[in-house]
């Protein structure tokens, strides 16, 4: 089974315009967490959402969580060419220990 | 803003031939991690490390790794015979406590020739 799994796999806007991301899993988790990469450099943290948190916001990100679902989406407002990148979703597993499961991401372009 | 940093940025060897990546993790960080991204691939966890052991280790980290820290500051990854399919981006990470977010440094891109 594939945790952490986004959707969609790319994603082409222009600037101004909103990009959504989701992310589903499949274990109970601690927490997630989006990442942001660009170009194959270090991942930067984005933002953590706990299991009991249902939507959390941070500057122009807005992410929520329905662990009824095991879904996650990261919505990016107003979207800039800067924005430009692959995002990536990772779990902590409610019963594990600390470990970053990690799904395949979302590469977004942003076009402007 | 402290920062996770890696070296060397860039790595090249001979496969058999063993390497040492170093990270300083931030420094009032307690938990410790390496991670590896193959070129296309998911992001995947090898090692967490506290209290000078190791907490949680992957199928892939087997026993040609190694973690150590060998001071206050440095915490290093150790392939001690390396193989074609060790070349990767390797990220190491740290966090102030479990389960808490993990700062990322800037990767170390090893090839295995």
């Amino acid at each position: 089974s594939q945790q952490g799994e986004e959707d969609p796999q790319a994603l082409s806007i222009q600037e101004g315009e909103n990009a959504t991301m989701n992310c589903s899993y499949k274990t109970s988790i601690n927490n997630l967490q989006w990442y942001r990469q660009n170009s194959g450099r270090g991942l930067v943290h984005l933002i953590l959402i706990r299991s009991n948190e249902r939507e959390k916001h941070s500057g122009r990100l807005r992410v929520t969580l329905d662990t009824s679902k095991k879904s996650s989406s990261l919505l990016i407002t107003a979207s800039r060419a800067a924005d430009t990148a692959s995002y990536f979703c990772a779990t902590v597993d409610r019963a594990g220990y600390s470990t970053l499961t990690f799904g395949k991401g979302t590469m977004l372009l942003v076009s402007p | 803003e402290p920062e996770v940093t890696q070296t060397p940025s860039h790595q090249v060897t001979q496969m058999g031939q063993e390497v040492i990546l170093r990270c300083v993790p931030i420094s009032n960080h307690l938990y410790f991690y390496w991670y590896r991204q193959i070129l296309g691939q998911k992001v995947e966890f090898l090692v967490s490390f506290y209290n000078n052991e190791i907490s949680e280790k992957s199928e892939i980290f087997d026993d040609q790794f190694s973690v150590e820290r060998p001071d206050g500051s440095n915490f290093t990854l150790k392939i001690r015979s390396t193989k074609l399919e060790d070349s990767a981006m390797y990220f190491c990470a740290s966090s102030e406590a479990l389960r808490e977010t993990q700062y990322f440094g800037p990767g170390t891109r090893l090839l295995v020739l």
